[in-house]
């Protein structure tokens, strides 16, 4: 079964500190994977996507990994602000049918406090 | 450039009664998708389209329906609403070709 699993469920660091989510994965065919920002009361924004090949992607202060070996991720959050606080989706995206299905994770609620 | 929008922001709806869930993009993106999104689960896809014309079901398409007469609007009707149906509604749109995903703000539906 596809399958994409966040942890932790939630978190809670204090400004200006480091952070690691995690994402494992059991998604074949396999086409990409990405990790968005939602916002509280907000649609989910993307932050990067990565293909099979690409093992590290950065958006600013967010830097996402990929080992598809493992098939695991990991979103590092580094410098922390307040406005960080938010839900984190890892989805993963199969080939099916010739359109890419997007198999979402349920996310990590991260916390940014002063 | 509004991108995707979203209507109503927020409905209370009685067991039964119908309402359709409005979303317009000015992106002109092809594929147009709804998505439903329930407290410690993933978002999960009811339908998409792929063009004007062609829709398809997802994952949870009971109780709801789609048309796409145009590229820019995407409805989402719900029939008889089910208290199940209580959910963040997401409509959402990306080129065939592209990748990056884009959503609107959501509607919050509540069915008592």
């Amino acid at each position: 079964k596809n399958q994409v699993e966040q942890s932790p469920q939630s978190l809670i660091i204090l400004e200006g500190k480091n952070c690691t989510l995690q994402c494992n994965y059991t998604v074949s065919p396999f086409s990409n994977l990405r990790w968005y920002k939602q916002d509280t009361g907000r649609g989910p924004v993307s932050l990067t996507i990565m293909t099979f090949s690409e093992n590290t992607k950065s958006n600013g202060r967010y830097t996402a990994t990929l080992d598809a070996d493992t098939k695991q991720s990991s979103l590092h959050i580094t410098a922390s602000q307040l406005s960080d606080s938010a839900s984190y989706i890892c989805v993963v995206s199969l080939v099916s049918g010739g359109y890419n299905k997007l198999i979402f994770g349920a996310g990590t609620r991260l916390a940014v406090h002063p | 450039n509004a991108g995707v929008t979203q209507t109503p922001k927020f409905q209370v709806l009685k067991t039964g009664q119908s309402m359709t869930l409005q979303c317009a993009q000015d992106m002109n993106h092809e594929y147009m998708s709804w998505y439903r999104q329930d407290p410690g689960m993933g978002l999960r896809l009811i339908h998409y389209s792929v063009g004007a014309g062609i829709t398809d079901q997802g994952e949870v398409p009971n109780g709801y329906n789609v048309s796409r007469s145009t590229t820019e609007d995407f409805p989402l009707r719900l029939l008889s609403a089910a208290p199940s149906q209580t959910s963040v509604y997401f409509c959402a749109t990306r080129g065939l070709a592209g990748e990056t995903q884009y959503f609107g703000p959501g509607t919050r539906l509540l069915v008592l």
